[in-house]
């Protein structure tokens, strides 16, 4: 069955430190990958977006994720957390020519120490 | 105004209530989801409308009602909830496939 799978509930990194979020994924082939942020009572905000061509993809407020196929992952990175980056990070799928259903991570949840 | 708007914000209602929620999107989008996001739980996929027609129902309870009057406009009518349906609904719109969605900042909603 296709899955997205975000191993990681809770982080907590000190400000300005650097960031990964984990994000697996099991699809049949490469689907559409997605990154979304969700702050207190507010909805989703599209961080970026993976299709096709360059791995490394660069999104906005200073993040990036990076696709490897080998691993079946999209991983969110920041080399610098700032404490509004507290919030909840999804990563989300879509299959190619599947229409546009997209199927959500269970989130991780950051928190950012001063 | 630009975007995904949803109202209202928060709802308080009985189980004898009937209610409807609304989202309004401006970007020229052709297709509207409502989703549900609970506490402790993924976001589940309620319903989508593609070209205003509804494309998919996963299986959601009888007693959430959509309506997709054009591509500008969907609404959520409520009937007869349970406190279980209490939850945050979001709304979102999309474009071509993989475009990815552009979320509403959802309906909160808490069932008495």
């Amino acid at each position: 069955a296709q899955s997205v799978t975000q191993p990681d509930i809770h982080i907590t990194v000190s400000e300005g430190a650097s960031l990964e979020l984990r994000c697996n994924y099991s699809y049949g082939a490469t689907p559409y990958l997605f990154w979304y942020v969700q702050s207190p009572g507010q909805g989703l905000q599209l961080l970026l977006k993976y299709f096709s061509g360059d791995t490394l993809v660069q999104g906005i407020k200073g993040f990036e994720a990076e696709f490897k196929r080998s691993q079946s992952s999209f991983n969110l990175r920041k080399p610098s957390v700032h404490w509004s980056d507290a919030a909840e990070y999804f990563c989300a799928v879509a299959e190619r020519g599947g229409g546009n259903k997209l199927t959500f991570g269970t989130g991780t949840q950051l928190k950012v120490e001063l | 105004e630009t975007g995904v708007t949803q109202t209202p914000r928060h709802l308080v209602m009985g189980m004898t209530n009937k209610k409807s929620l609304k989202c309004e999107q401006h970007l020229g989008h052709n297709a509207m989801y409502w989703y549900k996001q609970s506490a402790k739980k993924p976001l589940e996929l309620m319903f989508v409308y593609s070209l205003e027609e509804r494309v998919e129902n996963n299986s959601v309870p009888s007693r959430f009602s959509p309506e997709c009057p054009n591509s500008s406009h969907l609404f959520l009518h409520l009937h007869t909830l349970q406190p279980e349906d209490s939850a945050l609904y979001l709304c979102a719109s999309s474009q071509a496939t993989g475009a990815g969605y552009t979320f509403g900042s959802g309906t909160r909603l808490t069932v008495v």
